[in-house]
């Protein structure tokens, strides 16, 4: 079965400092997703990304969050200034097909710890 | 607003039982709904997927029921088995956009030897 990765597994940093986190999705899809999960609450949409720009983001993915595809295969979501709130598992998820509404891959995540 | 609600939010079973997992929805305008299972620390894994216009799908032990018009949707495992402990997720789109999912809570799963 394909596989979306994410590095890294575990990432933990101060308070105000940048962060990227890195995802692999599975080659020749169009679409892209972040999701983040909270410890004990549900997952939620941050930003959807087609054709190489943004095409739908969240109340959530303010001026903080910043999104790019480096090159053909990376997908990296940026968080310029952490904050305590920003602690969580980070989801990139990605269509099996061309189509938006396709079954949904999901990579390993990773769990952001702000201190 | 789409609001996804799943219940219960945890359920014990010894090993062998069925398992039903519940899961409502208030916008019965959805495109598809997901299954999804969630081990511990770990990703989602896609589970089942079930177009608008059927009624039920199957994958192994796994069968997964949609009812748009009440908004609710049915996962049952049969003969359930410790290794199917883990949380299950439910998720639609959200409005019309059909890539972006909004899930439920989830449904924590413990099957006991």
């Amino acid at each position: 079965e394909p596989e979306v990765t994410q590095t890294p597994s575990h990432q933990v940093t101060q308070m105000g400092q940048e962060v990227i986190l890195r995802c692999v999705p599975i080659s020749n899809h169009l679409y892209f997703y972040w999701y983040r999960q909270i410890l004990g609450q549900k997952v939620e949409f941050l930003v959807s990304f087609y054709n190489n720009e943004i095409s739908e983001k969240s109340e959530i993915f303010d001026d903080q969050f910043s999104v790019e595809r480096p090159d053909g295969s990376n997908f990296t979501l940026k968080i310029r200034s952490t904050k305590l709130e920003d602690s969580a598992m980070y989801f990139c998820a990605s269509p099996r097909g061309a189509r938006s509404t396709d079954t949904q891959y999901f990579g390993p995540g990773t769990r952001l710890t702000v201190l | 607003k789409q609001e996804v609600t799943q219940i219960p939010a945890a359920l014990s079973v010894p090993e062998g039982e069925n398992l039903v997992l519940n899961c409502s929805f208030t916008d019965s305008a959805i495109y598809n709904l997901q299954w999804f299972r969630q081990d511990p620390g770990k990703g989602l894994t896609s589970l089942l997927l079930i177009q608008s216009s059927q009624r039920e799908q199957t994958s192994g032990r796994l069968n997964a029921s949609l009812d748009k018009s009440s908004g609710r949707s049915t996962l049952y495992i049969a003969a359930s088995q410790p290794g199917d402990s883990a949380t299950y997720l439910c998720a639609v789109p959200q409005g019309d956009s059909w890539g972006k999912l909004q899930f439920g809570a989830g449904t924590q799963v413990v099957v006991t030897p």
